[in-house]
C-alpha cells in the first residue's frame, strides 16, 4: 500500500498572506508528482505534474518544488486570495500499473478576506 | 482541457435498489476509467480500474459484485451500485487519463456523485 501523506490538514490565512503545505510519498519507484486543486462543487483541476526531482513549477502566484530522493513536493501560494480557498490534493504515480494514481487526504485552504 | 462528465451528482434511494453512475469523457477516447470513493476526511480511494472492452480491475476489499462497472465503449464507464445499503452512502467520483498523449498527462475528473441510502 502507497503512503501519500499530506500537511497540514487545513489551514486558515488571512488575505494577502503568504503560505505552503507538504506532500510526501514515497521515494523509490517514482514517475510522477500531481497537484489538484478542488473547489467546493466542482471537479478537481490539475495544477502541475512533477516528474524530475529538483523541478520547480509556477502557474500564477502558486508554484511547487519536488524533492524524489526524499519523498517530498512543497505547493506554496504567494499572498493569497479568498478564490485561493480550496482543497489541494497530491497525487503520487508510480508508473506500474494501469495509470493509476494514489492520493493523499488534501490540505483545505480557507482563505480569511 | 479535457472534460469529464459525471451524472448524476446527487442521488438519495432506498435501501435494496440499484443506482447508476455514468462517466463520460468528452473529448478524448479514454480506455481506462478510475473510479474512487470517498468518505468523510478520508483521502480519495480507488475502488476499481474500468478498462474498456474488458473487465474491470478491482481493489482489494471491493466487492465486484456490488459495484458492476461496465466500460462499453471508449467514452462512458458506468458503476452500478447494485443492493445499496446505508454504508454504501458516499461520494463516488470518476477520473480518466489520455494516456495516449504519455504517461505525464494530467487526470480528468468528473464531478462527483453523492450517493445517500436510506
Amino acid at each position: 500500500i502507497l503512503n501519500v501523506e499530506q500537511s497540514p490538514q487545513s489551514l486558515h490565512v488571512q488575505e494577502g498572506d503568504s503560505t505552503n503545505f507538504t506532500c510526501s510519498f514515497p521515494s523509490s519507484n517514482f514517475y510522477a508528482l500531481h497537484w489538484y486543486r478542488w473547489e467546493t462543487a466542482k471537479s478537481p483541476e490539475a495544477l502541475f505534474v512533477m516528474t524530475l526531482n529538483g523541478d520547480e513549477k509556477k502557474k500564477g502566484r502558486i508554484s511547487a518544488t519536488l524533492n524524489t530522493k526524499e519523498g517530498y513536493s512543497y505547493l506554496y501560494i504567494k499572498g493569497s486570495q479568498p478564490e485561493d480557498s480550496a482543497t489541494y490534493l497530491c497525487a503520487f504515480y508510480s508508473g506500474a500499473g494501469s495509470y493509476q494514481l494514489t492520493f493523499g487526504k488534501g490540505t483545505k485552504l480557507s482563505v480569511i478576506p | 482541457g479535457a472534460v469529464v462528465s459525471q451524472h448524476p451528482s446527487w442521488v438519495i434511494c432506498k435501501s435494496g435498489t440499484s443506482v447508476k453512475i455514468e462517466c463520460r469523457s468528452l473529448d478524448f477516447q479514454a480506455t481506462t476509467m478510475f473510479w474512487y470513493r470517498q468518505f468523510p476526511k478520508q483521502s480519495l480511494m480507488l475502488m476499481a480500474t474500468s478498462n474498456e472492452g474488458s473487465k474491470a480491475t478491482y481493489e482489494q476489499g471491493v466487492e465486484k459484485d456490488k459495484f458492476l462497472i461496465n466500460h462499453a465503449s471508449l467514452t462512458l464507464s458506468t458503476l452500478t451500485v447494485t443492493s445499496a445499503h446505508p454504508e454504501d452512502s458516499s461520494f463516488y467520483i470518476c477520473s480518466a487519463r489520455d494516456v495516449l498523449r504519455g504517461l505525464n498527462t494530467e487526470a480528468f475528473f468528473g464531478q462527483g456523485t453523492r450517493l445517500t441510502v436510506v
